[in-house]
């Protein structure tokens, strides 16, 4: 799996769009992009995924760039339930079912 | 949705004693769950890998003999830490694999069971 890159911790204004970036240079062409988010004392939360296009879904919005080296996670209207450590896990989708190597996350704070 | 059911949430046991926590997949049936631990603070690793019906396959630096694992049926799998020490203190959670042929890719993980050894 190609390894990733992401910052270890954000802080957002609650109501504002938190924008998650990802690093990923290495990842090969059939290899997604999944976002997974962890609450604190909670198990981790599947949250979106994609492969090249851009993806949206009820929780969050997934850009991917053209080259495919660097995503965003972009949650548009930021809660304080959103604070959480978020992961950026490169997978091929015939392995995104199997056991996932979580790195350090990204820890965003949404403040009041 | 795919929902994943541990329990107990929390258990405060003796050091000594033997602990099972319980991993069910409610409204799907689970042929692989993966069992991670979490210390205070760092990201989740992986212990094992619990197939239906065969032996679990353990991760380096795991013992098989302290972390028993049984995943009898499609919908329950158990973690038992045997005589249990204060080092085993840790947030363990499960997650379930679709099975193949629903059409999701995702892993769907329980709210975890915070152990704490005294």
């Amino acid at each position: 799996d190609a390894k990733t890159t992401q910052p270890p911790s954000m802080d957002c204004a609650e109501g504002r769009a938190a924008n998650l970036p990802c690093n990923h240079s290495t990842i090969s062409g059939n290899e997604y992009v999944y976002w997974y988010r962890q609450i604190h004392s909670q198990g981790p939360q599947y949250i979106i995924h994609g492969l090249k296009n851009n993806e949206t879904n009820e929780m969050a919005s997934l850009i991917i760039t053209e080259d495919r080296k660097s995503s965003t996670l972009i949650l548009p209207h930021a809660t304080l339930r959103d604070t959480a450590v978020y992961y950026c896990i490169v997978r091929v989708v015939e392995n995104a079912g199997n056991m996932l190597t979580f790195g350090g996350g990204t820890r965003l704070m949404v403040k009041p | 949705g795919a929902v994943v059911s541990q329990h107990p949430s929390r258990v405060i046991c003796k050091s000594g004693t033997s602990v099972k926590i319980e991993c069910r997949s409610l409204d799907f049936q689970a042929t692989t769950m993966f069992w991670y631990r979490q210390f205070p603070k760092q990201s989740l690793m992986l212990m094992a890998t619990s197939n239906e019906g065969s032996k679990a396959t353990y991760e380096q630096g795991v013992e098989k003999d302290k972390f028993l694992i049984n995943h009898a049926s499609l919908t329950l799998s158990t973690l038992t830490v045997t005589s249990a020490h204060p080092e085993d203190s840790s947030f363990y959670i499960c997650s379930a694999r679709l099975r193949k042929g629903s059409g999701a890719n995702v892993l769907t993980f329980g709210a975890g069971s915070r152990l704490t050894v005294l």
